[in-house]
């Protein structure tokens, strides 16, 4: 069964306090695993798609980066409209598009 | 730029009511599909469609039941609310890049 697993639950960070997130995952086949960011009464935003072990992508102060059993999402000099819970999903072949999603990080960044 | 709209945003039902969750999109996706999100847990998924006329049961299917008469329309209907669908939902519809995009969720409490 697949399974995906996200540590750690919360993050508190100061302004400017750099720090990563993980994803663990279990997975017959992975076509995509996926990185979303949810503010609270919000549905998830998405945010980066990572198709193959060595993979990285950046968007302003965040870099996701994969290997074959992990994902991490890397948070740079964040600031507090960084904070949010981040899920991460993975997505097996011929799934029709299907995600298994994990649990989240929430993480709070202080002035 | 509406994306992917849901009605209502909130609602309380009683034990045995039965209620449909509205879910409309604007970008002429093919995929949609159902989650709810409950607290702690991941994002499950409930049902999905791969296009008109096309549905199928995802994780958490019992209780609930789709259609997908036109692209635009993916509505959950829920037969004889019980407390265990108590919860947050969300309807989601897949582009080209195969990430997501959520509404803004649905709300719902079972007394």
């Amino acid at each position: 069964e697949d399974q995906v697993t996200q540590s750690p639950e919360a993050l508190r960070l100061q302004e400017g306090e750099s720090s990563s997130l993980n994803c663990s995952y279990t997975v017959s086949g992975l076509r995509g695993l996926f990185w979303y960011r949810q503010d609270p009464g919000k549905g998830p935003e998405f945010l980066f798609t990572l198709y193959s072990a060595g993979e990285e992508k950046e968007k302003e102060r965040l870099k996701a980066t994969l290997t074959k059993k992990e994902s991490f999402l890397h948070i740079t000099a964040p600031k507090p409209e960084d904070s949010a819970t981040y899920l991460c999903a993975v997505q097996r072949p011929d799934s029709w598009g299907k995600l298994q999603f994990g649990a989240g990080t929430q993480v709070v960044v202080t002035p | 730029n509406a994306g992917v709209t849901q009605t209502p945003k909130f609602r309380i039902l009683k034990i045995g009511q039965s209620m449909t969750l509205q879910c409309t999109q604007d970008m002429n996706h093919n995929y949609m599909y159902w989650y709810r999100q409950d607290p702690g847990m991941g994002l499950k998924l409930i049902y999905y469609s791969v296009g008109a006329g096309i549905t199928d049961k995802g994780e958490v299917p019992n209780g609930y039941n789709v259609s997908r008469s036109t692209t635009e329309d993916f509505p959950l209907r829920l037969e004889l609310a019980a407390p265990s669908q108590t919860s947050v939902y969300f309807c989601a519809s897949r582009g080209d890049n195969y990430g997501y995009t959520f509404g803004s969720g649905t709300r719902l409490t079972v007394v």
